[in-house]
């Protein structure tokens, strides 16, 4: 049973250009989370996606930052005009149910390095 | 603020040693309680959780956290270490005013030597 695939594991992206990073949940699991870590940071919430729905963003930045999770195909981020801070590991976790139920199942994470 | 604290971010231990990890959190409010690890070059995975009841949780590989909510903490414990448990520790809150995000501390790394 194929965990959350995440790709790519690495993007490299020069300032003022765009990145998605792209997260397939676990079989069955229809929440994605995203998270944030930056260096020598615990991981920060970003967002909570059902299908087609947005559920709770409180996390993300107001500007340049948007997730979507299709009714067809991987949950995105995507990050526009990206800039030397956005450099950080992005983690996908999916679940079954909502989180006061149960787990997260997380990704490897895609590693942004903006240049 | 709401947060989780950490207090050791990095730990080394002989195999055999006793672990405790330290966790506090400043949440109100109901709170589910969670320890992450991550193995190097592995993805985040859990390790145990409580939601309610026995406030001492029993998890994988012979950790144990136990629940002190008059402390608001919830540290990990392992009484002898392998070399294989080297990795990085999270704990997590899921605070019944914070949404749907789970909050993790900054993480502990523990290295354990031979």
């Amino acid at each position: 049973n194929a965990g959350v695939m995440q790709n790519p594991r690495h993007l490299v992206r020069r300032r003022g250009q765009e990145a998605r990073l792209r997260c397939s949940p676990m079989k069955g699991h229809s929440h994605v989370y995203w998270y944030r870590q930056l260096p020598e940071e615990g991981l920060k919430f970003m967002v909570y996606l059902q299908k087609e729905n947005i559920i709770d963003e409180s996390g993300m930045p107001k500007e340049r930052f948007s997730a979507e999770f299709p009714k067809e195909g991987p949950s995105i981020l995507r990050i526009q005009q990206v800039v030397r801070g956005d450099s950080a590991a992005y983690f996908c976790a999916s679940s079954p149910l909502d989180l006061n139920t149960g787990e997260l199942f997380f990704g490897e994470g895609s590693r942004l390095t903006v240049l | 603020a709401q947060s989780v604290s950490q207090h050791n971010h990095h730990v080394i231990l002989s195999e055999a040693a006793s672990l405790e990890l330290g966790c506090n959190y400043s949440y109100g409010g109901t709170v589910n309680l969670f320890w992450y690890v991550q193995y190097p070059g592995q993805h985040l995975q859990l390790l145990l959780k409580y939601f309610s009841g026995d406030p001492l949780v029993k998890g994988i590989k012979g950790f144990e956290a136990e629940f002190i909510k008059s402390k608001f903490s919830f540290n990990l414990r392992k009484p002898s270490v392998q070399w294989s448990d080297t990795a990085e520790y999270f704990c997590a809150v899921l605070a019944s005013n914070s949404g749907y995000a789970l909050n993790f501390g900054k993480g502990t790394s523990l290295l354990v030597t031979p």
